[in-house]
């Protein structure tokens, strides 16, 4: 079994429509974060959360919110979708800065 | 603004052929350099975290080369195949304003012609 699963892997929605994109761990990690992946332009970090109590805003944070049910699980909500979301969504994992494991992505597509 | 460049943005051979690409990173408050392997419909795959300057690290064929002081890192890669077609992204973290977060670079993409 993965490590990293993400749900759903992928998703075609409306503009205006609130997603939830979900991701677990089975890894013990207290460190959780999600990225996005635009074409050119790399990874680029959304929020992410040290323990369950520590959420922190990346450097995209705009139009997204974050909920860290637990230590396995956190989750990424747009609240009211916009085609510039259009993007490949990465969850990771680290247990410190010289690690990081990452989910299988979830394209998500905003009409 | 911390940077993380890489070049080039893409990068076609031959099987065969040796290949190299560069990560540039700013060179002040260095803690760690990370290389990842990331093929399509695929996650990215750690290669190496490197922290000490001068370190080289080696696996298979691919190898990977870290000078701090001046803000670079090489990925070599020796008789490419065509397995090795993928995005080759590295990630910079410092100690100060990245939060002991990954600052990734855009990728260089290499493809390999059988």
């Amino acid at each position: 079994d993965a490590d990293v699963t993400q749900t759903p892997r992928n998703r075609i929605t409306k503009t205006g429509k609130r997603i939830m994109l979900e991701c677990s761990q089975t890894k013990g990690h207290d460190r959780m974060y999600w990225y996005r992946q635009d074409p050119g332009l790399g990874l680029r970090l959304i929020y992410y959360s040290f323990d369950v109590k520590d959420i922190n805003k990346g450097e995209i944070s705009d139009g997204y919110s974050v909920s860290r049910q637990a230590q396995a699980k956190f989750s990424l909500s747009l609240e009211s979708a916009i085609p510039n979301q259009t993007a490949l969504y990465f969850c990771a994992t680290s247990g410190g800065p010289l690690e990081q494991f990452f989910g299988p992505g979830t394209r998500l597509t905003v009409l | 603004i911390l940077n993380v460049e890489q070049s080039p943005q893409s990068l076609h051979v031959q099987e065969g052929d040796s290949t190299n690409f560069t990560c540039s990173f700013p060179s002040s408050n260095f803690y760690a350099l990370h290389w990842y392997r990331w093929e399509t419909a695929k996650s990215p795959e750690a290669l190496f975290v490197m922290t000490l300057n001068g370190d080289e690290k080696k696996k298979g064929r691919i190898s990977a080369t870290l000078n701090t002081k001046e803000g670079y890192s090489y990925l070599y890669i020796k008789g490419s195949q065509p397995e090795d077609s993928a995005t080759y992204l590295c990630a910079f973290i410092d100690y100060g304003g990245s939060q002991g977060n990954l600052i990734f670079g855009k990728g260089t993409k290499l493809s390999v012609k059988p």
